[in-house]
């Protein structure tokens, strides 16, 4: 158990929906970061946030939106769903955001969009 | 921008066979780089870590060293076994804050 806990654990939704992937980091870390794995595209970066703000971002679609909140939980919206965002998705947390620093998986989000 | 190549796989070995998947990075500055494990139905574990040029990780029989010349960081182990049979990514961490991986390379070991 890596201490990082990621819900719901699975997601069935239509098309055109709205849905939110929760993470809660590890105790005392400050910083979290979101992955989407498909089985064509690998493992894909979106964005990390770093205690409440936006530290980098990657390959993130305008209709998927993040943010980090006081407590330090961070959540992931998709909207406008398509066939194409069926995938994992992925919660790390660190400490830190140095270039030493070592993250930590949940067990990921599986979302099906039908 | 910074990248991570990996071999193809899958890789297909007996019990007890030597093991290397080859990772190459492309990257500004001076990278962490990392090999990450994922067993079946998990998420992504840590398995080894090197900060620096021709620094050495290791854990549980796995070892990789950093080689700043040949922008490497391959992934060795003497003897596999069925239990290590899982999807293995190479990763770096430079000081864009990124954590930027490879696609992956999948691992079966045959008893």
């Amino acid at each position: 158990d890596s201490g990082v806990t990621q819900t719901p654990k699975h997601l069935i939704t239509a098309t055109g929906q709205r849905v939110t992937l929760r993470c809660s980091p590890r105790s005392g870390d400050l910083s979290v970061y979101w992955y989407q794995q498909s089985l064509d595209q690998g493992l894909q970066f979106l964005i990390q946030y770093y205690n409440g703000e936006e530290r980098a971002k990657g390959n993130i679609l305008e209709r998927f939106s993040a943010q980090q909140f006081p407590d330090l939980h961070s959540e992931l919206n998709l909207s406008s769903l398509e066939l194409g965002d069926s995938a994992l998705y992925f919660c790390a947390s660190s400490v830190g955001a140095g270039v030493n620093t070592e993250a930590f998986f949940g067990q990921g989000t599986r979302l099906t969009v039908v | 921008g910074d990248s991570v190549t990996q071999m193809e796989g899958p890789v297909t070995l007996s019990e007890e066979a030597f093991l290397t998947i080859n990772c190459t990075y492309t990257a500004t500055g001076y990278p962490s780089l990392f090999w990450y494990v994922q067993y079946p139905g998990e998420g992504l574990q840590l398995l080894l870590k090197a900060t620096k040029a021709d620094d050495k990780g290791s854990n549980k029989g796995f070892e990789a060293t950093y080689r700043k010349e040949t922008t490497s960081f391959h992934l060795e182990k003497g003897s596999v076994q069925v239990s290590d049979s899982a999807v293995y990514f190479c990763a770096l961490r430079d000081s864009s804050y990124k954590l930027i991986f490879g696609s992956g390379t999948r691992l079966l070991v045959r008893p």
